[in-house]
């Protein structure tokens, strides 16, 4: 049974800084694309960025791009996110989730991070 | 970037109705890159369709999808008492992979 479950969340100092981590089981994690979605509150999901099974190649929302880093390591079955220059509109529910086939179909519980001084 | 719409964005409805909520892209996605999610409060999204009509592993069958192109339905045939949620459609054709706005199915 596929298993995600992130950590690290938290509250941060705009500008502060986070670093979530998503440790996989149940299935074989380097065959996987993986992804991060972040939800604010009372809104919509919000697809931020994804990286393939090597780690090779990896996409960013706009709104994310040059402050976030998405990594893995495939020898410990987990997935980052390096999250600088926080900002209150980062503030959301982000959730680690599995790629198969172009679809996203196993979801973390997901990791609040709330940006406020 | 390509835009999801989704109508209605709210409906209410009796147990046993029929319930269709539709979808569509600013471009075409194909066929195999549109999926529907279930979110209840306080939880995360649940995959229900994958490539527009294909449902998911243990999704029951009064949940269907169809569409092609830019267009896309999801279907319940008979609502539930435990299908009263948000529901949101994906494409994953070409980054960033958006969302719909939701549609949040409310008892009548």
């Amino acid at each position: 049974q596929v298993h995600l479950v992130e950590s690290g969340g938290g509250l941060v100092k705009p500008g502060g800084s986070l670093r979530l981590s998503c440790a996989a089981s149940g299935f074989s994690f380097s065959d996987h694309y993986m992804a991060w979605i972040r939800q604010a509150p009372g809104k919509g999901p919000e697809w931020i960025s994804y990286i393939s099974s090597s780690g090779a190649t990896i996409y960013y929302a706009e709104a994310v791009e040059g402050r976030f880093t998405i990594s893995r390591d495939n020898t410990k079955n987990a997935l980052f996110l390096q999250m600088n220059s926080l900002r209150a509109e980062d503030t959301a529910v982000y959730y680690c989730v599995r790629d198969r086939y172009s679809t996203y179909d196993s979801w973390g519980q997901g990791a609040l991070v709330a940006v406020s001084s | 970037d390509i835009q999801m719409t989704q109508s209605p964005s709210s409906l209410s409805a009796s147990v046993g109705d029929r319930v269709t909520i539709t979808c569509r892209a600013t471009e075409s996605i194909g066929n195999h890159y549109l999926s529907w999610f279930q979110q209840k409060p306080g939880k995360a999204p649940r995959l229900l369709i994958f490539a527009a009509s294909n449902l998911e592993t243990g999704v029951p069958s009064r949940f269907s999808g169809s569409g092609s192109g830019a267009d896309f339905t999801l279907t319940i045939s008979s609502l539930q008492p435990e299908d009263f949620a948000t529901y949101y459609c994906q494409q994953t054709s070409s980054v960033p992979f958006t969302f719909g706005g939701g549609t949040s199915v409310e008892i009548k």
